[in-house]
């Protein structure tokens, strides 16, 4: 089955970019998204993109998606302190009904 | 547009013990779906239903979980009886057909 693989931690400093990482491995997947967990609170979606683009740009996120290498990475530029979250990639496959496949998350730390 | 309602936000159980959850998705969505989230990890699909069918619950604990969607509307998930390894989020998501996931803020199990 399909398998959404993410880096566990990444640590910067206020006002630096950050980018989180994602690989997938069915090449069937039709919509990534980008989700937001902060502690206690449920998911929040972010961004998401369609398997036929390559990139996506919404104010300070942008998605950029390499279908070859199936790899997905979100970009946040001028990181803020209230970007420190949890943040998940998920996939839906094709004719799978619109479930999605998660990634186990990335903590995101934003040090001042 | 009202969101997905979950109700309760929290509980706390003994091992053995029962216990149920309810979700109320988005008026028309005829996706819903029931993703369990254990700590420090990505949600995983338990259920999915379309109306009041069930699509896809290979992932069901079925010797203890089970789950209903009566007249294709509400839901209801219940663990008996629970075991301490069931501590996690459950979390409820309803789509509407090639519709995104929305996802209710969850009910916090936890099994002592």
């Amino acid at each position: 089955g399909e398998d959404v693989e993410q880096s566990l931690f990444l640590s910067v400093r206020e006002g630096d970019s950050s980018v989180i990482n994602c690989t997938y491995t069915d090449s069937s997947s039709t919509y990534l998204y980008w989700y937001k967990q902060e502690p206690g609170a449920g998911l929040q979606l972010l961004t998401y993109i369609f398997s036929n683009m390559d990139m996506k740009q919404d104010q300070r996120l942008t998605v950029l998606l390499n279908k070859k290498d199936k790899h997905l990475s979100l970009r946040i530029a001028d990181t803020q302190t209230g970007d420190s979250a949890i943040y998940f990639c998920a996939v839906s496959i094709y004719n799978q009904g619109g479930k999605l496949i998660f990634g186990q998350g990335t903590e995101l730390s934003v040090k001042p | 547009e009202a969101g997905v309602a979950q109700s309760p936000r929290y509980k706390i159980i003994e091992k053995r013990q029962s216990v149920a959850f309810w979700c109320n998705p988005i008026s028309g969505h005829a996706t819903l779906y029931w993703y369990q989230q254990i700590l420090g990890q990505g949600p995983k699909l338990l259920i999915q239903f379309q109306n009041n069918g069930v699509v896809d619950d290979s992932q069901l604990p079925k010797d203890r979980f089970s789950a209903e969607r009566l007249k294709g509307v509400d839901s209801t998930l219940k663990i008996q009886p629970a075991k301490l390894e069931d501590s996690a989020v459950y979390l409820c998501a309803s789509s509407s057909p090639r519709g995104r996931n929305r996802f209710g803020p969850g009910t916090r199990l936890l099994v002592l």
